[in-house]
């Protein structure tokens, strides 16, 4: 069975930075296309990046409110995915999803919250 | 960016009865060379992640009933539940892959009359 959890969120002050992490099992991790998605309280869902296997190039795409500030990485040695975040804003409250970046396959964790506040 | 628009905002519908769930595209999502629309549909219910339910604008994910059925190409598409379950009662959103940065609709609420 194919799991992925998420962790790392919290209360962070604006300006702070935050990583999150979502740890895969029950699949080839380092053939995975991953992504982040977000979703604000009581709002609707936001697409925030994903990363290419390295096989594929590795790169990352990012959603415009979070490209410069957000940053996707991938530790294919421990099945984990990252993100970090710096300069966070209010408006970066939201539960963080990550998932597989896959048509067939395509899996979601439970969810990390992520709240910006001072 | 492409924005995706979605109506409507909110849906009540009997059990049994049919649903209809519409997304329209800021700019077509038809690769041309394939002739496929990079077009999905998911479902979230309260407190769980989205699910998957249609790819391709109109292929069932896997274990998806047929009661679900996408259509439409280009810049136009829709979601129709043929015949409402309780189970059904969830939000949901189009998205398009064609191009980065992929983007939601912003959701359909769809409730039991």
């Amino acid at each position: 069975e194919v799991q992925l959890v998420e962790s790392g969120g919290d209360l962070v002050k604006p300006g702070g930075s935050l990583r999150l992490s979502c740890e895969v099992s029950g699949l080839t991790f380092s053939n995975a296309w991953m992504g982040w998605v977000r979703q604000a309280p009581g709002k609707g869902l936001e697409w925030v990046g994903r990363i290419k296997s390295k096989t594929d190039g590795g790169t990352t795409d990012y959603g415009t409110p979070v490209k410069g500030r957000f940053t996707i990485t991938r530790d294919d040695s421990r099945d984990t995915l990252y993100l970090q975040m710096n300069s966070l804003k209010t408006e970066d409250t939201a539960v963080y999803y990550c998932n597989t970046d896959s048509l067939v396959r395509n899996i979601w964790g439970q969810g990390t919250l992520v709240t910006v506040s001072s | 960016d492409i924005v995706m628009t979605q109506s409507p905002d909110s849906l009540a519908v009997s059990l049994g009865e049919r649903a209809t769930i519409n997304c329209k595209s800021s700019q077509s999502v038809l690769y041309s060379s394939s002739n496929e629309n990079y077009l999905a549909w998911y479902q979230q219910k309260p407190g769980q992640p989205p699910k998957l339910l249609i790819y391709w604008a109109s292929t069932r994910g896997s274990g998806v009933p047929d009661r679900f059925s996408g259509s439409g190409s280009g810049t136009d598409f829709t979601l129709t539940i043929s015949s409402l379950q309780a189970e059904d009662v969830a939000v949901y959103y189009c998205q398009q892959y064609y191009s980065t940065p992929f983007s939601f609709g912003q959701g359909t609420k769809l409730e039991l009359k």
